[in-house]
């Protein structure tokens, strides 16, 4: 069974670092994209970027990138994504899904989201 | 980077009735689209891909159609489990999503 699991929910401070994680099993993790995706509080789905575990190859949103870090370790089968100094606007909840459709980064698999809070 | 624009962005239908979404490119994307269907507390499911593949264990009420720049998720008889947020994709974009609430 396809399975994406994420690391819980956070509470941090603006200016704070974080690196949240996404586990996969069932599958071959090398293989396949793992994509992340953010929903700020009653909004909609935005797409921050994705990774190739098997090479590392990774892909970011213009309107992310240089904001977050996308990174994988293949030894354990597990995604992060990372902030070097959070701000207010980082409160969300994060996806972390997987895309076993080639470039399309359709997502079939979806982790169950951490709830990332900033606040003073 | 492409624009997807969903119409409407609220749709208040009863269980029985059939409900038609639209997602309209601001360029081509040939027939590279997928839709989502979000819960409230649940992350979203991919419902179709390709624009008219449904996903593995979407029920056949669900189709889409279209290519190009428009497109369209049909729910040919609405479950009241079909009440939700529906979001359309193309490669690194989503659409701002159509909610289909109780009328």
């Amino acid at each position: 069974e396809v399975q994406l699991v994420q690391s819980g929910a956070e509470v941090k401070k603006p200016g704070e670092s974080l690196k949240i994680s996404c586990k996969g099993s069932g599958y071959s993790f090398t293989s396949y994209w793992i994509g992340w995706v953010r929903q700020m509080p009653g909004k909609g789905l935005e797409w921050m970027g994705i990774i190739y575990p098997g090479d590392s190859d990774t892909r970011y949103s213009p309107s992310f990138q240089g904001q977050v870090t996308i990174s994988a370790d293949k030894s354990i089968s597990t995604a992060y994504l990372q902030w070097s100094s959070l701000k207010a606007s980082d409160t969300a909840m994060y996806y972390c899904a997987l895309g076993r459709y080639g470039d399309n980064y359709y997502f079939d698999y979806w982790g169950q989201g951490t709830l990332v809070t900033v606040s003073s | 980077e492409i624009v997807l624009t969903q119409s409407p962005a609220t749709l208040s239908l009863s269980p029985g009735e059939r409900a038609t979404l639209s997602c309209r490119a601001s360029q081509s994307v040939s027939s590279y689209l997928a839709w989502y269907q979000q819960k409230p507390g649940q992350a979203p499911r991919l419902l179709i891909y390709d624009a008219s593949n449904r996903a593995t264990g979407i029920p056949a009420r669900f189709s889409g159609s279209g290519s190009g720049t428009d497109f369209t998720l049909t729910i040919s008889s609405l479950e009241p489990e079909d009440f939700a947020v529906y979001y359309c994709q193309q490669r690194r974009t989503f659409g701002q999503g159509t909610k289909v609430e109780i009328k």
